[in-house]
């Protein structure tokens, strides 16, 4: 079975500090998927990225970063001088042949951006 | 903006009622999914309808049931509404049919059960 825990429920930080989001996933596919998503206070769900597991390559786009260690299986997501913009709740999601066509969710972090 | 469109956005009925919610994909997605988002059970697979057919089901509840038409516009039939019904259903959309690219999320359709 899949499973991805989050084990964050809520963050508060200032605005301009750095906010790290951790995820750890487990499945017994050898080749999957992961994803972000943020939900900000409006409701809908907004994709920020997806990385197969074949790529360990970290990634940074604008003030967003991901750190992708398949040793820990572990897929952690970094805003870098928050804003209260990125005041949201972030899900990190798993896909994979092992949970046929569904995507697994976290349980969601609460990221609180103060100004 | 997803490209994803559901309707109502706001829907408030009472027990024992029937709803229907309603989803438009994003051009030329061909698979639609819908997912459940309750605060006790966080968000939740439903069902999926790749290009007019049944591909996978989740945790979907005998009451409800869903279709996707020729059109690809999907629709959710929630039946003999209970208290516990009321959450924020969400419709998404991708090209493939699989679990490997993303799925695009329309704004939700909030569901309260009086």
């Amino acid at each position: 079975a899949q499973k991805v825990t989050q084990a964050q429920t809520e963050i508060s930080v200032v605005e301009k500090e750095d906010v790290t989001l951790d995820c750890v996933y487990e499945t017994r596919d050898t080749t999957y998927y992961l994803f972000w998503y943020k939900q900000p206070p409006s409701g809908e769900l907004v994709f920020l990225i997806r990385r197969n597991s074949f790529d360990e390559q970290n990634e940074i786009s604008g003030r967003y970063s991901w750190n992708f260690q398949k040793s820990t299986s572990s897929f952690n997501f970094t805003i870098t001088a928050s804003q209260v913009v990125d005041s949201a709740v972030y899900f990190c999601a798993l896909g994979g042949k092992a949970a046929g066509n569904k995507l697994t969710f976290g349980g969601g972090t609460r990221v609180l951006v103060k100004p | 903006d997803s490209g994803v469109t559901q309707t109502p956005k706001h829907l408030i009925t009472a027990t024992g009622q029937r709803v229907t919610l309603r989803c438009s994909p994003r051009s030329g997605d061909l698979s639609v999914y819908w997912y459940q988002q309750s605060l006790d059970q966080g968000l939740q697979f439903l069902i999926q309808y790749y290009n007019g057919e049944e591909r996978a089901k989740g945790n979907i509840l005998e009451r409800f049931s869903a279709q996707q038409f020729p059109d690809l516009h999907s629709e959710l039939n929630l039946s003999s509404l209970e208290l516990g019904d009321s959450a924020l259903y969400f419709c998404a959309s991708s090209v493939t049919s699989g679990n490997t690219n993303e799925q695009f999320f329309g704004p939700g359709t909030r569901l309260t059960v009086l």
